[in-house]
Protein backbone atom coordinates (compact mmCIF):
# COMPACT_ATOMS: atom_id res chain seq x y z
CA UNK A 1 0.00 0.00 0.00
CA UNK A 2 0.83 3.61 -0.65
CA UNK A 3 2.30 5.28 2.59
CA UNK A 4 1.54 8.86 3.28
CA UNK A 5 3.90 10.86 4.89
CA UNK A 6 3.50 14.50 6.38
CA UNK A 7 5.81 17.12 7.64
CA UNK A 8 6.71 18.42 9.68
CA UNK A 9 4.75 16.88 12.96
CA UNK A 10 3.75 20.22 14.79
CA UNK A 11 4.70 23.61 14.03
CA UNK A 12 4.03 27.12 15.43
CA UNK A 13 3.52 30.30 13.67
CA UNK A 14 2.23 33.56 14.78
CA UNK A 15 -0.90 35.43 13.28
CA UNK A 16 -0.45 36.92 9.49
CA UNK A 17 2.08 33.81 9.04
CA UNK A 18 2.92 31.93 5.95
CA UNK A 19 2.34 28.03 7.03
CA UNK A 20 3.76 25.32 4.72
CA UNK A 21 2.81 21.24 5.24
CA UNK A 22 4.03 19.52 3.01
CA UNK A 23 2.77 15.47 2.03
CA UNK A 24 4.77 13.00 0.49
CA UNK A 25 3.48 9.96 -1.14
CA UNK A 26 5.28 6.50 -1.48
CA UNK A 27 4.22 6.20 -4.98
CA UNK A 28 3.20 8.14 -7.80
CA UNK A 29 -0.62 9.46 -6.88
CA UNK A 30 -0.99 11.94 -9.90
CA UNK A 31 -3.08 14.54 -7.93
CA UNK A 32 -5.55 12.41 -6.23
CA UNK A 33 -4.69 14.13 -3.46
CA UNK A 34 -6.98 15.96 -0.61
CA UNK A 35 -6.15 17.83 2.32
CA UNK A 36 -8.26 18.27 5.26
CA UNK A 37 -8.33 20.46 8.46
CA UNK A 38 -9.82 18.87 12.34
CA UNK A 39 -10.09 21.15 15.00
CA UNK A 40 -9.99 18.98 18.47
CA UNK A 41 -13.02 17.47 18.98
CA UNK A 42 -14.48 18.39 15.55
CA UNK A 43 -15.38 16.36 12.39
CA UNK A 44 -12.39 16.27 9.65
CA UNK A 45 -13.19 19.42 6.89
CA UNK A 46 -12.42 19.06 3.55
CA UNK A 47 -9.94 21.91 2.53
CA UNK A 48 -8.32 20.92 -0.58
CA UNK A 49 -8.68 18.29 -2.95
CA UNK A 50 -7.32 17.18 -6.84
CA UNK A 51 -4.11 18.76 -5.13
CA UNK A 52 -5.16 22.12 -5.83
CA UNK A 53 -8.64 22.47 -5.64
CA UNK A 54 -10.21 24.49 -3.18
CA UNK A 55 -13.43 23.12 -1.63
CA UNK A 56 -16.44 25.73 -1.81
CA UNK A 57 -16.71 28.03 1.05
CA UNK A 58 -13.24 27.56 2.02
CA UNK A 59 -10.81 30.21 2.77
CA UNK A 60 -8.77 32.13 -0.41
CA UNK A 61 -5.89 31.90 1.91
CA UNK A 62 -5.78 27.86 1.81
CA UNK A 63 -4.28 26.63 -1.24
CA UNK A 64 -2.49 22.91 -3.08
CA UNK A 65 -0.05 22.33 -4.89
CA UNK A 66 1.83 19.64 -5.86
CA UNK A 67 1.53 15.79 -8.14
CA UNK A 68 3.00 12.86 -8.09
CA UNK A 69 4.39 12.33 -5.12
CA UNK A 70 5.11 15.67 -3.47
CA UNK A 71 2.15 17.94 -2.15
CA UNK A 72 2.57 21.39 -0.46
CA UNK A 73 -0.56 23.00 1.63
CA UNK A 74 0.08 26.17 2.16
CA UNK A 75 -1.45 28.84 4.66
CA UNK A 76 -0.68 32.60 3.15
CA UNK A 77 -1.97 34.22 6.43
CA UNK A 78 -2.07 32.50 9.28
CA UNK A 79 -5.29 33.39 11.51
CA UNK A 80 -6.14 32.35 14.92
CA UNK A 81 -8.86 30.20 13.60
CA UNK A 82 -6.68 27.84 11.37
CA UNK A 83 -5.50 26.26 14.75
CA UNK A 84 -6.16 22.56 14.07
CA UNK A 85 -4.52 19.86 12.77
CA UNK A 86 -4.44 19.27 9.44
CA UNK A 87 -4.48 15.60 7.22
CA UNK A 88 -3.32 14.63 3.55
CA UNK A 89 -5.18 11.99 2.06
CA UNK A 90 -4.57 9.79 -1.22
CA UNK A 91 -7.73 8.26 -2.90
CA UNK A 92 -6.68 7.35 -6.32
CA UNK A 93 -6.95 3.65 -5.54
CA UNK A 94 -8.03 1.66 -2.27
CA UNK A 95 -7.81 2.25 0.58
CA UNK A 96 -7.58 5.70 0.80
CA UNK A 97 -4.59 6.33 3.35
CA UNK A 98 -4.31 9.38 5.47
CA UNK A 99 -0.73 10.91 6.78
CA UNK A 100 -0.38 11.32 10.20
CA UNK A 101 -1.12 14.92 10.61
CA UNK A 102 0.43 17.90 11.45
CA UNK A 103 -0.47 19.96 13.99
CA UNK A 104 -0.90 23.64 13.80
CA UNK A 105 0.03 25.97 16.91
CA UNK A 106 -0.13 29.96 17.93
CA UNK A 107 2.55 31.54 18.34
CA UNK B 1 -28.27 20.16 1.90
CA UNK B 2 -26.24 16.65 1.87
CA UNK B 3 -26.42 15.26 5.62
CA UNK B 4 -24.93 11.95 7.17
CA UNK B 5 -26.46 11.45 10.55
CA UNK B 6 -24.80 8.63 12.71
CA UNK B 7 -26.31 6.44 15.19
CA UNK B 8 -25.25 6.90 19.02
CA UNK B 9 -22.67 6.36 20.93
CA UNK B 10 -22.62 2.72 22.23
CA UNK B 11 -20.65 0.69 25.33
CA UNK B 12 -19.90 -2.78 24.60
CA UNK B 13 -18.39 -5.69 26.17
CA UNK B 14 -15.78 -7.27 24.20
CA UNK B 15 -16.93 -9.94 22.28
CA UNK B 16 -20.91 -8.62 21.71
CA UNK B 17 -21.29 -7.81 17.70
CA UNK B 18 -22.18 -4.36 17.07
CA UNK B 19 -23.83 -2.47 14.11
CA UNK B 20 -23.58 0.83 13.50
CA UNK B 21 -25.51 3.10 10.86
CA UNK B 22 -25.18 6.38 8.66
CA UNK B 23 -28.44 8.20 6.96
CA UNK B 24 -27.85 10.11 4.67
CA UNK B 25 -29.71 13.01 2.80
CA UNK B 26 -29.99 15.57 0.62
CA UNK B 27 -28.45 13.79 -2.78
CA UNK B 28 -28.91 10.19 -4.81
CA UNK B 29 -27.51 7.10 -2.23
CA UNK B 30 -27.14 5.03 -4.50
CA UNK B 31 -24.88 6.79 -7.12
CA UNK B 32 -21.86 7.93 -4.93
CA UNK B 33 -19.30 5.79 -2.63
CA UNK B 34 -19.85 5.91 1.13
CA UNK B 35 -17.24 5.23 3.25
CA UNK B 36 -15.99 4.42 6.94
CA UNK B 37 -13.16 5.96 9.24
CA UNK B 38 -12.08 4.99 12.47
CA UNK B 39 -10.10 7.99 14.59
CA UNK B 40 -8.95 6.80 18.01
CA UNK B 41 -8.92 9.83 20.09
CA UNK B 42 -5.47 11.58 19.28
CA UNK B 43 -4.25 9.89 16.60
CA UNK B 44 -5.31 10.15 12.54
CA UNK B 45 -7.71 9.12 10.64
CA UNK B 46 -7.39 5.28 9.30
CA UNK B 47 -9.51 4.76 6.25
CA UNK B 48 -11.91 1.64 6.71
CA UNK B 49 -13.68 0.83 3.43
CA UNK B 50 -15.92 2.03 1.15
CA UNK B 51 -18.94 0.74 -0.27
CA UNK B 52 -20.91 1.86 -3.39
CA UNK B 53 -24.90 1.30 -2.47
CA UNK B 54 -26.31 1.55 -6.23
CA UNK B 55 -24.28 -2.66 -6.49
CA UNK B 56 -22.83 -2.99 -2.75
CA UNK B 57 -19.80 -3.12 -4.25
CA UNK B 58 -17.07 -3.13 -1.11
CA UNK B 59 -13.59 -2.12 -1.08
CA UNK B 60 -11.66 -2.87 2.70
CA UNK B 61 -8.49 -1.55 3.72
CA UNK B 62 -6.42 -5.04 4.17
CA UNK B 63 -6.38 -3.66 7.77
CA UNK B 64 -9.74 -3.96 8.78
CA UNK B 65 -10.52 -6.38 5.86
CA UNK B 66 -12.57 -9.84 8.03
CA UNK B 67 -12.90 -7.22 10.81
CA UNK B 68 -15.90 -5.46 9.84
CA UNK B 69 -18.32 -5.62 7.20
CA UNK B 70 -20.00 -2.04 5.40
CA UNK B 71 -23.21 -2.85 3.84
CA UNK B 72 -26.27 -0.67 3.12
CA UNK B 73 -29.89 -0.75 2.08
CA UNK B 74 -31.14 1.88 -0.87
CA UNK B 75 -34.17 1.58 -0.12
CA UNK B 76 -33.54 3.82 3.39
CA UNK B 77 -30.53 5.67 2.34
CA UNK B 78 -28.46 4.06 4.77
CA UNK B 79 -24.99 2.61 5.50
CA UNK B 80 -23.72 0.31 8.20
CA UNK B 81 -20.52 -0.71 9.65
CA UNK B 82 -20.51 -4.10 11.83
CA UNK B 83 -18.98 -5.86 14.10
CA UNK B 84 -19.62 -9.59 14.88
CA UNK B 85 -16.84 -10.10 17.48
CA UNK B 86 -15.78 -6.57 19.50
CA UNK B 87 -11.96 -5.91 20.88
CA UNK B 88 -10.59 -3.12 23.36
CA UNK B 89 -9.01 -2.16 20.40
CA UNK B 90 -11.65 -1.09 18.52
CA UNK B 91 -12.71 1.80 20.81
CA UNK B 92 -12.58 4.28 18.52
CA UNK B 93 -15.15 7.23 16.57
CA UNK B 94 -15.83 6.15 13.91
CA UNK B 95 -17.27 8.62 10.86
CA UNK B 96 -18.93 7.98 7.47
CA UNK B 97 -18.54 10.04 4.61
CA UNK B 98 -19.02 10.23 1.72
CA UNK B 99 -17.19 10.13 -1.45
CA UNK B 100 -18.09 13.23 -3.33
CA UNK B 101 -15.80 15.14 -5.55
CA UNK B 102 -12.51 14.74 -7.39
CA UNK B 103 -13.11 13.40 -10.68
CA UNK B 104 -15.77 11.38 -12.89
CA UNK B 105 -14.62 8.37 -11.27
CA UNK B 106 -16.74 8.36 -8.39
CA UNK B 107 -14.70 5.64 -6.15
CA UNK B 108 -11.78 8.30 -7.24
CA UNK B 109 -12.85 10.79 -4.98
CA UNK B 110 -12.45 12.59 -1.26
CA UNK B 111 -14.46 12.88 1.47
CA UNK B 112 -16.41 16.20 0.95
CA UNK B 113 -19.40 15.49 3.26
CA UNK B 114 -18.99 13.76 7.22
CA UNK B 115 -21.14 12.18 9.36
CA UNK B 116 -20.88 13.32 12.97
CA UNK B 117 -18.95 10.35 14.33
CA UNK B 118 -20.03 7.84 16.81
CA UNK B 119 -18.18 6.90 19.38
CA UNK B 120 -17.67 3.15 20.21
CA UNK B 121 -16.37 1.96 23.88
CA UNK B 122 -15.57 -1.41 24.27
CA UNK B 123 -14.69 -2.23 27.66
CA UNK B 124 -15.32 -5.17 30.09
Amino acid sequence: DTQMTQSPSSLSASVGDRVTITCRASQDIDDYLAWYQQKPGKVPKLLIYGASSLQPGVPSRFSGSGSGTRFTLTISSLQPEDVATYYCQKYNSAPGTFGQGTKVEMK
Amino acid sequence: EVQLVQSGAEVKKPGRSLKISCKTSGYSFAYYWIGWVRQVPGKGPEWMGVIYPGDSDTKYSPSFQGRVTISADKSINTAYLQWNSLKASDSAIYYCARLGVGGWNELRRAFDVWGQGTKVTVSS
